[in-house]
């Protein structure tokens, strides 16, 4: 059974980048989409973007073009997401989790099945 | 970006009552190889999303047949046919049929 493990809470300065990880096990980590989810406190849930890693390019919601980089290491089945230039609306609780989705042309998603257990960034302001 | 608005936010359920909830999209989710893409998640306290449903109406391994699901073009809802203690938390329709994908802003059920 898949299980993703992610990195603890991290504090950071406005300005600043936070690099959180999630580390897949228990499945075929390169086939699956792995898609970053942020949840601001008492708001939706907002999707910012999604990678596969057999593929390795990643696929990004507009609003976080530029600074947000989504990567994957296959060889230790871990995924990790940047987000530079923090500010306090930042502060989140971001969530790696996989996707039955398709990438490709007519792209499209069946939401997100496996979810790691959240990381919460906060960016005092 | 499509906005997807819930109803209602709040929704107090005796035990073993119904309960329903409507989302609703600002454009049609009809992808265009004619499928729909919409999906709901639970959210229990303290915990991450959980899937419930995707494409419309299509029950996640394990969930339980009590909760069903069903809706076209810009109209879904979410049924519980009788709402259990663990059922509590808050239900969220997500669309993947336009980029980006995104979520509706949540409704809180708990027990009266």
């Amino acid at each position: 059974q898949v299980q993703l493990v992610q990195s603890g809470a991290e504090v950071k300065k406005p300005g600043s980048s936070v690099k959180v990880s999630c580390k897949s096990s228990g499945g075929t980590f390169r086939n699956s989409g792995l898609s970053w989810v942020r949840q601001a406190p008492g708001q939706r849930p907002e999707w910012m973007g999604v990678i596969i890693p057999i593929f390795g390019t990643p696929h990004y919601a507009q609003k976080f073009q530029g600074r947000l980089t989504i990567t994957a290491d296959e060889s230790t089945s871990t995924a990790y997401m940047a987000l530079d230039s923090l500010t306090s609306d930042d502060t989140a609780v971001y969530y790696c989790a996989r996707d039955h989705g398709h990438y490709g042309s007519g792209r499209y998603s069946l939401g997100m099945d496996v979810w790691g257990q959240g990381t919460t960034v906060t960016v005092p302001s | 970006d499509v906005l997807l608005t819930q109803s209602p936010l709040s929704l107090p359920v005796t035990l073993g009552q119904p309960a329903s909830i409507s989302c609703r999209s600002s454009q049609s989710l009809v992808h265009i190889d004619g499928d729909t893409y919409l999906n709901w998640f639970q959210q229990r306290p303290g915990q991450s999303p959980r899937r419930l449903i995707y494409k419309v109406s299509n029950r996640h391994s394990g969930v339980p047949d009590r909760f069903s699901a069903s809706g076209s073009g810009t109209d879904f809802t979410l049924k519980i046919s009788r709402v259990e203690a663990e059922d509590v938390g808050v239900y969220y329709c997500m669309q993947g049929t336009h980029w980006p994908w995104t979520f509706g802003q949540g409704t809180k059920v708990e027990i009266k």
